[in-house]
């Protein structure tokens, strides 16, 4: 399996720009998380869904951070409009369940900038 | 809330030596605890679980121990190797019927030849 794909690997955009980050967990996964990580706040859960629903979003910073589902393989986070405070590595995991005892396979992130 | 404290930023120690990070939550005590391993410009990797009514887990070189009285958990790695060096990360469970993790901000180890 080739792991959970996030992309793109690095985004630079300008303030006020639509951002779009994507990803596709490991096949037969039923579980998806968001994270965010600064090296000020570490890494925080933004949004998880289960069976392609979202279960907690109370970790999305505000209404300009919007997640999606739309089936088992495939999720985007999207941020508009950008500011330079949303500047982060985002990941996107994935897990057998929700339940917190089965392990999280991380994507290698994709490091925003936003100018 | 529950709180989790890695109390070293960083941890310097010499090859061959035994690393022992900690890891502290204020607040209720998880179901488990996990502890993920992330190298530069990566995710966080898996290393273990450990459940509440487990006072030690062991795998290779690594053993992670938990003590819910303390609040605590702490994660040796033995005979330490410079490919060692790396951030470790705690996590816990949200509680409740909540499945997520809540992470730690990580402790980075390095080992020095």
């Amino acid at each position: 399996d080739a792991g959970v794909i996030q992309s793109p690997r690095h985004e630079v955009t300008e303030m006020g720009q639509e951002v779009t980050l994507r990803c596709k967990p490991i096949s037969g996964h039923n579980s998806l998380f968001w994270y965010r990580q600064t090296m000020m706040r570490g890494l925080e859960l933004l949004i998880y869904f289960n069976n392609n629903v979202p279960i907690d979003d109370s970790g999305m910073p505000e209404d300009r951070f919007s997640a999606k589902m739309p089936n088992a393989s495939f999720s985007t986070l999207k941020i508009q409009p950008s500011e330079p405070r949303d500047s982060a590595v985002y990941f996107c995991a994935s897990s057998l369940g929700t339940v917190g005892f089965n392990e999280q396979f991380f994507g290698p992130g994709t490091r925003l900038t936003v100018l | 809330s529950q709180k989790i404290e890695q109390n070293s930023e960083a941890l310097n120690i010499q090859e061959g030596k035994t690393a022992t990070l900690t890891c502290n939550y204020t607040n209720y005590s998880p179901a488990y605890l996990q502890w993920y391993r992330q190298d530069p410009g990566r995710g966080p990797v898996f290393l273990l679980l450990i459940r509440e009514n487990e006072k030690e887990k062991r795998k290779e070189r690594l053993k992670v121990t938990f003590d819910t009285t303390l609040k605590q958990s702490l994660f040796h790695i033995t005979a330490s190797q410079p490919a060692d060096s790396a951030t470790y990360l705690c996590a816990l469970d949200r509680g409740g019927s909540q499945g997520n993790l809540i992470f730690g901000k990580g402790t980075k180890l390095s080992v020095k030849p």
